[in-house]
Protein backbone atom coordinates (compact mmCIF):
# COMPACT_ATOMS: atom_id res chain seq x y z
CA UNK A 1 0.00 0.00 0.00
CA UNK A 2 1.58 3.61 -1.05
CA UNK A 3 -1.15 5.45 1.71
CA UNK A 4 -2.42 7.18 -1.27
CA UNK A 5 -6.38 7.14 -1.29
CA UNK A 6 -8.56 8.17 -3.81
CA UNK A 7 -12.38 8.48 -4.20
CA UNK A 8 -15.08 7.11 -4.89
CA UNK A 9 -13.64 3.90 -6.24
CA UNK A 10 -16.28 4.22 -8.93
CA UNK A 11 -18.34 6.63 -10.32
CA UNK A 12 -21.10 6.70 -13.50
CA UNK A 13 -22.15 10.12 -14.77
CA UNK A 14 -24.23 11.59 -17.53
CA UNK A 15 -22.77 13.33 -20.49
CA UNK A 16 -22.49 17.62 -20.00
CA UNK A 17 -22.41 17.05 -16.20
CA UNK A 18 -19.73 17.82 -13.91
CA UNK A 19 -17.36 15.31 -11.76
CA UNK A 20 -15.40 15.89 -8.64
CA UNK A 21 -12.47 13.50 -7.89
CA UNK A 22 -10.40 13.38 -4.46
CA UNK A 23 -6.68 12.34 -3.70
CA UNK A 24 -5.15 12.20 -0.21
CA UNK A 25 -1.24 12.00 -0.61
CA UNK A 26 1.10 10.17 1.38
CA UNK A 27 2.09 11.72 4.82
CA UNK A 28 4.68 13.98 4.05
CA UNK A 29 4.43 14.44 0.26
CA UNK A 30 4.06 17.99 -0.91
CA UNK A 31 3.17 17.03 -4.82
CA UNK A 32 0.54 15.50 -6.03
CA UNK A 33 -0.04 14.46 -10.26
CA UNK A 34 -2.90 13.74 -11.51
CA UNK A 35 -3.39 11.33 -14.35
CA UNK A 36 -5.99 9.58 -17.13
CA UNK A 37 -5.56 6.73 -18.29
CA UNK A 38 -7.85 4.98 -21.14
CA UNK A 39 -8.78 1.51 -21.76
CA UNK A 40 -5.53 -0.08 -22.74
CA UNK A 41 -3.61 3.27 -22.44
CA UNK A 42 -0.97 4.20 -20.91
CA UNK A 43 -1.82 6.37 -18.56
CA UNK A 44 -1.48 10.75 -19.32
CA UNK A 45 -0.47 13.63 -17.84
CA UNK A 46 -2.68 16.57 -16.49
CA UNK A 47 -1.55 18.90 -14.61
CA UNK A 48 0.71 18.70 -11.26
CA UNK A 49 0.56 20.82 -7.85
CA UNK A 50 3.01 21.57 -5.23
CA UNK A 51 2.41 23.81 -2.31
CA UNK A 52 -1.13 24.32 -3.71
CA UNK A 53 0.04 26.07 -6.74
CA UNK A 54 -0.65 24.39 -10.32
CA UNK A 55 3.32 23.32 -11.24
CA UNK A 56 2.88 21.98 -14.84
CA UNK A 57 -0.44 20.70 -17.20
CA UNK A 58 -0.49 18.13 -20.07
CA UNK A 59 -2.55 18.51 -22.87
CA UNK A 60 -5.94 18.60 -21.66
CA UNK A 61 -8.69 21.10 -22.19
CA UNK A 62 -9.49 23.74 -19.52
CA UNK A 63 -12.52 22.28 -18.68
CA UNK A 64 -10.34 19.69 -16.47
CA UNK A 65 -9.21 21.80 -13.53
CA UNK A 66 -7.56 21.10 -10.24
CA UNK A 67 -6.98 22.04 -6.73
CA UNK A 68 -4.73 21.36 -3.79
CA UNK A 69 -5.49 21.89 -0.72
CA UNK A 70 -3.06 23.24 2.40
CA UNK A 71 -2.62 19.26 4.11
CA UNK A 72 -1.59 18.93 0.01
CA UNK A 73 -4.68 16.51 -0.68
CA UNK A 74 -6.56 17.50 -4.02
CA UNK A 75 -9.39 17.44 -6.31
CA UNK A 76 -9.46 17.19 -9.85
CA UNK A 77 -12.74 18.61 -11.25
CA UNK A 78 -14.08 17.79 -14.65
CA UNK A 79 -16.76 20.23 -16.16
CA UNK A 80 -19.01 19.21 -19.33
CA UNK A 81 -18.05 15.52 -19.03
CA UNK A 82 -17.38 13.95 -22.98
CA UNK A 83 -17.73 10.32 -23.57
CA UNK A 84 -14.22 10.20 -24.02
CA UNK A 85 -13.37 11.47 -20.53
CA UNK A 86 -14.44 7.49 -19.73
CA UNK A 87 -11.31 6.42 -17.77
CA UNK A 88 -9.24 5.35 -14.95
CA UNK A 89 -8.43 8.37 -12.99
CA UNK A 90 -4.94 7.87 -11.31
CA UNK A 91 -3.48 10.90 -8.51
CA UNK A 92 0.42 10.55 -7.52
CA UNK A 93 2.10 11.76 -4.55
CA UNK A 94 6.11 12.17 -4.00
CA UNK A 95 8.24 13.59 -1.55
CA UNK A 96 10.35 15.67 -4.00
CA UNK A 97 10.06 19.60 -4.10
CA UNK A 98 9.22 21.47 -7.28
CA UNK A 99 12.13 21.12 -9.16
CA UNK A 100 13.74 17.46 -8.53
CA UNK A 101 14.19 15.86 -11.52
CA UNK A 102 13.95 12.38 -10.32
CA UNK A 103 12.02 10.99 -7.65
CA UNK A 104 9.24 8.43 -7.29
CA UNK A 105 5.53 9.02 -7.72
CA UNK A 106 3.20 6.72 -5.75
CA UNK A 107 0.32 6.08 -7.09
CA UNK A 108 -3.12 5.79 -5.76
CA UNK A 109 -5.71 2.82 -6.61
CA UNK A 110 -7.93 5.25 -9.06
CA UNK A 111 -11.00 6.40 -9.50
CA UNK A 112 -12.99 4.80 -12.82
CA UNK A 113 -15.21 7.14 -14.60
CA UNK A 114 -18.13 5.81 -16.69
CA UNK A 115 -19.66 8.58 -18.77
CA UNK A 116 -22.94 7.61 -20.63
CA UNK B 1 5.38 9.90 -33.33
CA UNK B 2 4.76 8.97 -30.34
CA UNK B 3 6.37 9.85 -27.17
CA UNK B 4 7.45 6.54 -25.95
CA UNK B 5 6.67 3.90 -28.09
CA UNK B 6 7.00 -0.24 -26.48
CA UNK B 7 6.42 -3.65 -28.24
CA UNK B 8 2.62 -3.92 -29.01
CA UNK B 9 2.36 -7.33 -27.41
CA UNK B 10 0.53 -9.35 -25.77
CA UNK B 11 3.57 -11.77 -24.90
CA UNK B 12 2.51 -15.04 -23.73
CA UNK B 13 5.33 -17.04 -22.25
CA UNK B 14 5.72 -20.47 -20.24
CA UNK B 15 7.06 -20.33 -16.64
CA UNK B 16 10.60 -19.95 -16.46
CA UNK B 17 11.32 -18.27 -19.71
CA UNK B 18 13.11 -15.06 -20.82
CA UNK B 19 11.50 -12.36 -22.00
CA UNK B 20 12.44 -8.94 -23.00
CA UNK B 21 10.69 -5.97 -23.58
CA UNK B 22 11.96 -3.03 -25.89
CA UNK B 23 10.82 1.15 -25.47
CA UNK B 24 12.38 3.32 -27.31
CA UNK B 25 11.67 7.36 -26.51
CA UNK B 26 11.77 10.37 -29.00
CA UNK B 27 12.95 13.38 -26.74
CA UNK B 28 16.86 13.14 -26.67
CA UNK B 29 16.72 15.43 -23.57
CA UNK B 30 14.97 12.79 -21.60
CA UNK B 31 16.09 12.79 -17.90
CA UNK B 32 14.95 9.87 -16.29
CA UNK B 33 13.78 6.41 -17.35
CA UNK B 34 11.59 3.34 -15.41
CA UNK B 35 9.60 0.39 -15.46
CA UNK B 36 6.56 0.31 -14.29
CA UNK B 37 4.40 -2.53 -13.54
CA UNK B 38 0.36 -2.47 -13.77
CA UNK B 39 -1.52 -5.34 -12.73
CA UNK B 40 -5.43 -5.59 -14.80
CA UNK B 41 -7.52 -2.99 -12.98
CA UNK B 42 -4.59 -1.83 -10.36
CA UNK B 43 -2.61 1.30 -10.46
CA UNK B 44 0.88 1.72 -11.74
CA UNK B 45 3.79 0.45 -9.43
CA UNK B 46 7.27 0.75 -9.81
CA UNK B 47 9.47 -1.75 -10.58
CA UNK B 48 12.98 -0.30 -11.13
CA UNK B 49 14.68 3.08 -12.30
CA UNK B 50 16.84 2.60 -15.24
CA UNK B 51 20.33 3.88 -15.84
CA UNK B 52 23.37 4.04 -18.37
CA UNK B 53 25.34 1.18 -16.57
CA UNK B 54 22.43 -0.92 -16.23
CA UNK B 55 21.05 -2.02 -13.03
CA UNK B 56 19.58 -5.53 -12.55
CA UNK B 57 16.93 -6.42 -9.35
CA UNK B 58 16.93 -10.43 -8.73
CA UNK B 59 15.75 -11.80 -12.35
CA UNK B 60 15.17 -7.99 -13.81
CA UNK B 61 17.86 -6.42 -15.80
CA UNK B 62 16.81 -2.92 -17.29
CA UNK B 63 19.69 -1.10 -19.49
CA UNK B 64 19.63 1.99 -21.26
CA UNK B 65 21.44 3.33 -24.25
CA UNK B 66 20.74 6.91 -24.63
CA UNK B 67 22.43 7.46 -28.09
CA UNK B 68 19.84 5.13 -29.51
CA UNK B 69 17.06 6.39 -27.19
CA UNK B 70 16.01 2.46 -26.19
CA UNK B 71 15.17 1.22 -23.20
CA UNK B 72 14.70 -2.36 -22.51
CA UNK B 73 13.62 -4.46 -19.54
CA UNK B 74 15.17 -8.40 -19.38
CA UNK B 75 13.03 -11.15 -17.19
CA UNK B 76 14.67 -14.15 -16.70
CA UNK B 77 12.92 -16.98 -15.08
CA UNK B 78 9.42 -16.29 -15.23
CA UNK B 79 6.81 -17.05 -12.76
CA UNK B 80 3.40 -16.56 -12.94
CA UNK B 81 3.31 -13.88 -10.89
CA UNK B 82 5.19 -11.61 -12.96
CA UNK B 83 1.95 -11.38 -15.59
CA UNK B 84 0.93 -7.76 -15.70
CA UNK B 85 1.31 -5.19 -18.02
CA UNK B 86 4.90 -3.07 -18.05
CA UNK B 87 4.66 0.38 -18.87
CA UNK B 88 7.90 2.04 -20.19
CA UNK B 89 7.94 5.64 -18.29
CA UNK B 90 10.45 8.99 -19.41
CA UNK B 91 10.43 12.04 -17.84
CA UNK B 92 11.34 15.22 -19.54
CA UNK B 93 14.43 17.76 -18.88
CA UNK B 94 13.25 20.44 -16.23
CA UNK B 95 12.68 23.75 -18.41
CA UNK B 96 10.96 25.45 -15.54
CA UNK B 97 7.36 24.79 -16.42
CA UNK B 98 5.85 21.60 -16.45
CA UNK B 99 8.39 18.94 -14.88
CA UNK B 100 8.06 15.60 -12.94
CA UNK B 101 5.39 14.72 -15.39
CA UNK B 102 5.56 10.90 -16.22
CA UNK B 103 5.25 10.36 -19.69
CA UNK B 104 4.12 6.30 -20.14
CA UNK B 105 4.07 4.13 -23.16
CA UNK B 106 1.26 2.27 -23.72
CA UNK B 107 2.53 -0.72 -22.24
CA UNK B 108 3.11 -4.30 -23.27
CA UNK B 109 0.88 -7.20 -21.45
CA UNK B 110 2.58 -10.16 -20.09
CA UNK B 111 1.19 -13.56 -19.23
CA UNK B 112 3.15 -16.29 -17.98
CA UNK B 113 1.53 -19.76 -18.17
CA UNK B 114 2.35 -22.98 -16.36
Amino acid sequence: ETGVTQSPTHLIKTRGQQVTLRCSSQSGHNTVSWYQQALGQGPQFIFQYYREEENGRGNFPPRFSGLQFPNYSSELNVNALELDDSALYLCASSPGAAYTLTYEQYFGPGTRLTVT
Amino acid sequence: RKEVEQDPGPFNVPEGATVAFNCTYSNSASQSFFWYRQDCRKEPKLLMSVYSSGNEDGRFTAQLNRASQYISLLIRDSKLSDSATYLCVVTPRYYGGSQGNLIFGKGTKLSVKP
